[in-house]
């Protein structure tokens, strides 16, 4: 059990551009979460999936959002045409489908920085 | 709708002191409820949950919380607090979506300093 990872861990971008962040859950994992966290605030939900597909999204997340979960395995979530207000800390959780009590596991976090 | 309110956002204590750490919740039925701790620049790490019976839980670290359903409460406390323990501490309940599944809904966090 290597833990939830994520890739990379500070981004640092032009505003305009675009930018993918990469997460890898525990294995035997099949349910996977995106959160953001801006400075002084508690994470937000962002996405959900279980296995490949996408379940339930935010209204924070906007069109220029879009996670995919391809294989059931790893996920990305990519931002196009990043903004000033997309500087957050974007977190990844992952956890096993067995009821409403399952806990969360969370990765160390993609750091993310719009000039 | 469920949320979750953390009154304090910064707490200083002095190292070996007791500590307790506020959560209120709103939630129709029986909470799931969970704290959380973030050092800087790291992911979150689970201390303890709360689904159902005893209404004191313990925890890692030290840590305990007692699930309080008559003041919608959930408070985290630990009796020493060691200079290791500053960081910041999220509380956090389930909310169940229509599919069956679940998502976390946190509180803003209260930051922890201890003092030497």
């Amino acid at each position: 059990d290597t833990g939830v990872s994520q890739n990379p861990r500070h981004k640092i971008t032009k505003r305009g551009q675009n930018v993918t962040f990469r997460c890898d859950p525990i294995s035997e994992h099949n349910r996977l979460y995106w959160y953001r966290q801006t400075l002084g605030q508690g994470p937000e939900f962002l996405t959900y999936f279980q296995n490949e597909a996408q379940l339930e999204k935010s209204r924070l997340l906007s069109d220029r959002f879009s996670a995919e979960r391809p294989k059931g395995s790893f996920s990305t979530l990519e931002i196009q045409r990043t903004e000033q207000g997309d500087s957050a800390m974007y977190l990844c959780a992952s956890s096993l489908a067995y009821g409403a009590t399952g806990e969360l596991f969370f990765g160390e976090g993609s750091r993310l920085t719009v000039l | 709708a469920q949320s979750v309110t953390q009154p304090d956002i910064h707490i200083t204590v002095s190292e070996g002191a007791s500590l307790e750490l506020r959560c209120n919740y709103s939630y129709g039925a029986t909470p799931y409820l969970f704290w959380y701790v973030q050092s800087p620049g790291q992911g979150l790490q689970l201390l303890l949950k709360y689904f159902s019976g005893d209404t004191l839980v313990q925890g890692i670290k030290g840590f305990e919380a007692e699930f309080k359903r008559s003041q919608s409460s959930f408070n985290l406390r630990k009796p020493s607090v060691h200079w290791s323990d500053a960081a910041e501490y999220f509380c956090a309940v389930v909310k169940t979506l229509s599919g069956g599944y679940n998502k976390l809904i946190f509180g803003a966090g209260t930051r922890l300093a201890v003092h030497p």
